[in-house]
């Protein structure tokens, strides 16, 4: 069973540190990563996608690629009490092109 | 640009009943997804269609649940009949390229089967 796995948390940060949300998967030829930002009661917002090792900056968040430990995360640096959310790493498998969700990390920026 | 659209909202009906969901994608978005969110859960892909054709269905519940996408544009995912446990959200999500897949996702329907 492929699998991506990320701590529930919830993750408390103050307003303007560092968020730091991981995750891991199982399937070796995964290929594709996402990161979706999901306030309470709505639904997932596409916010970062990294394809290459390494690291992939956009404004505040900053995505973190390593195959090699199978490894992702999503850096959010100067958080903001907006930003309190359900965060959900997502996998795209090769062959037959299945994205698989982890179940989310809810962060806390407190004020 | 218009996003996905789905509908109804919510939904609430009793067990054994029958429900429809409706989802029209972004325009020019070929595939088409349909995810069940189950509360405090990551959303799990129930079926996946390239233009009207289906891609992937392996996790879809066949004895009840059946999709289909029409022309290759609007899809409708029905329920029948309902049991407690697909009390849920209903999400819809389109993407203009498979082999990226970005994807964006309609506001969702909410079903609660009592």
């Amino acid at each position: 069973q492929k699998e991506v796995e990320q701590n529930s948390g919830p993750l408390s940060v103050p307003e303007g540190a560092i968020a730091s949300l991981n995750c891991t998967y199982s399937d070796r030829g995964s290929q594709s990563f996402f990161w979706y930002r999901q306030y309470s009661g709505k639904s997932p917002e596409l916010i970062m996608f990294i394809y290459s090792n390494g690291d992939k900056e956009d404004g505040r968040f900053t995505a973190q690629l390593n195959k090699a430990s199978q490894y992702v995360s999503l850096l959010i640096r100067d958080s903001q009490p907006s930003d309190s959310a359900t965060y959900l790493c997502a996998g795209r498998t090769t062959g037959g092109f299945k994205t698989i969700f982890g179940a989310g990390t809810r962060l806390f920026v407190k004020a | 640009e218009a996003g996905v659209a789905q509908s109804p909202r919510y939904k609430i009906i009793e067990k054994r009943q029958s429900v429809a969901f409706w989802c029209n994608p972004i325009s020019g978005h070929a595939t088409l997804y349909w995810y069940q969110q189950i509360l405090g859960q990551g959303p799990k892909l129930l079926i996946q269609f390239q233009n009207n054709g289906v891609v992937d269905d392996s996790q879809l519940p066949k004895d009840r649940f059946s999709a289909e996408r029409l022309k290759g544009v609007d899809s409708t995912l029905k329920i029948q009949p309902a049991k407690l446990e697909d009390s849920a959200v209903y999400l819809c999500a389109s993407s203009a390229d498979p082999d990226r897949g970005e994807q964006y996702f309609g506001p969702g329907t909410r079903l609660t089967v009592t």
